[in-house]
């Protein structure tokens, strides 16, 4: 079975400055997903970025990055010049290229954003 | 169009009682999934609908834990002689069913059993 690590319960960055959210995987497939999710206190989900495993480059969003390292199945997510409504929950995600496609999710971590 | 909808938002219930959550998938989304997320958690897969296939189960935590859907169309999920362990958020999403789509959530609702 699939997991999904996330160790940091909490972290805060000033507005303006750049953060990176840690997440690391186990898999024993070779052809996956992984998301970042992000969940304000209204408990909507919200996708933020998404990654096909088959791709060597790392996807954008904006001010939003993924550092994918698939030998290391390591997958942080990067905030560049944060801003107050970045603050929310974020969830990293994984899920499998077959047929069910169910989410596996990390435990999240909640980001601050200090003004 | 619209998102994924569901009701109620809250729902205050007393142990034993059996509870109904509604969701409304956004039209077209052939996969439906039911999610539970307790407080400070992640979100733990509870069951999958796709078409007329038969649904995966295997997230269900016990048989006091059922779900329906018609078709392509709303889905409850149904709590039987509900415990104070089933407090959690509910949460509900939809995709396309297509081997590259992308979840989208509902709102979820939140059920306290006192």
């Amino acid at each position: 079975a699939q997991t999904v690590t996330q160790s940091q319960p909490e972290m805060s960055v000033q507005e303006a400055e750049t953060v990176t959210l840690s997440c690391t995987y186990d898999t024993s497939e070779s052809d996956y997903y992984l998301f970042w999710y992000k969940q304000p206190p209204s408990r909507q989900m919200i996708l933020v970025i998404r990654q096909e495993a088959y791709k060597q480059q790392n996807a954008t969003e904006n001010r939003f990055s993924v550092n994918f390292q698939k030998a290391a199945k390591s997958f942080s997510l990067k905030i560049s010049d944060s801003q107050l409504g970045d603050a929310a929950m974020y969830f990293c995600a994984y899920r499998s290229a077959g047929a069910n496609s169910k989410l596996t999710f990390g435990k999240g971590i909640t980001l601050s954003v200090r003004p | 169009g619209a998102g994924v909808s569901q009701s109620p938002s809250n729902k205050v219930t007393e142990k034993g009682k059996d509870v109904e959550l509604r969701c409304d998938p956004i039209s077209g989304h052939t996969a439906l999934y039911w999610y539970r997320q307790r407080l400070g958690q992640g979100l733990e897969f509870l069951i999958y609908f796709q078409g007329n296939s038969a649904p995966d189960k295997s997230g269900l935590p016990s048989d006091r834990f059922s779900a329906e859907r018609t078709g392509e169309s709303v889905s409850t999920l149904t709590i039987q002689r509900t415990q104070q362990e089933d407090s959690a958020v509910y949460l509900c999403a939809s995709s396309s069913g297509l081997a590259t789509e992308t979840q989208y959530f509902g709102p979820g609702t939140r059920l306290l059993v006192l």
